[in-house]
């Protein structure tokens, strides 16, 4: 069965341009996490959908936002971005809000330039 | 502040050596412990621990969980090269608005 898919797989921007990530989610998940990941602070997660609704949120500015579809695939946006978005956005689905069973994609490596 | 916090940072043994990762957190309202192994990208899981003191084991791999020094041990014996990769730990809490909290990790090395 596929995996959580993610594209692009990486991205070049410029300061000030907005960003759009993708993820699907496996077959039947309907619970989408986003986490961003650097070097220094790790793993951070940034939302997690569940049915088309934004369930929880972490501490990441206004700039940072997503959405989820119908068919669970969801998107994240970055708007006017900062060298420091230069990072591995990383995008994990499960069953349901309450399930352990994460399963991450493989990243979309975003650098802002 | 809820936080997850794995030592050591990095790790280097030789094939065969015994390693102990450690994951210490402070949370309100913990609900479980996570293990990942990242090797490229994409972290797979390991273990979920949620009670104290029973240990989960997968080959080569364990991990238990102590509630009351609000911490954990990953252990992997008899090391493998295959075995590099940064071991991620994270923990669900369920107040605030996080739902898994992660440590930076433990990237570990095995040399050949």
């Amino acid at each position: 069965k596929a995996g959580v898919t993610q594209t692009p797989r990486y991205l070049i921007k410029t300061r000030g341009q907005q960003v759009t990530l993708s993820c699907s989610p496996i077959s039947g998940h309907r619970s989408v996490s986003w986490y961003q990941q650097t070097p220094g602070q790790g793993l951070q997660f940034l939302f997690e959908y569940f049915s088309e609704t934004q369930r929880n949120k972490g501490n990441f500015p206004g700039r940072f936002s997503g959405r989820q579809f119908s068919n669970s695939r969801s998107e994240m946006n970055v708007s006017t971005l900062e060298l420091g978005d230069s990072a591995l956005y990383l995008c994990a689905s499960s069953l349901s809000v309450s399930n352990y069973g994460y399963t991450f994609g493989s990243g979309t490596r975003l650098t802002v330039v | 502040e809820d936080k997850v916090v794995q030592s050591p940072l990095s790790l280097v043994v030789h094939e065969g050596d015994t390693v102990t990762l450690n994951c210490s957190y402070e949370v309100t309202n913990f609900r479980s412990l996570l293990w990942y192994k990242q090797e490229k990208k994409a972290p797979t899981f390991l273990f979920m621990l949620t009670s104290s003191g029973i240990e989960k084991k997968s080959g080569r791999l364990s991990s238990i969980l102590d509630k009351k020094e609000l911490s954990s041990i990953l252990n992997i014996t008899a090391t493998q090269t295959g075995d590099s990769a940064i071991y991620l730990c994270a923990v669900e809490a369920t107040s605030g608005t996080y739902k898994y909290i992660f440590g930076t990790g433990t990237r570990l090395k095995v040399l050949a």
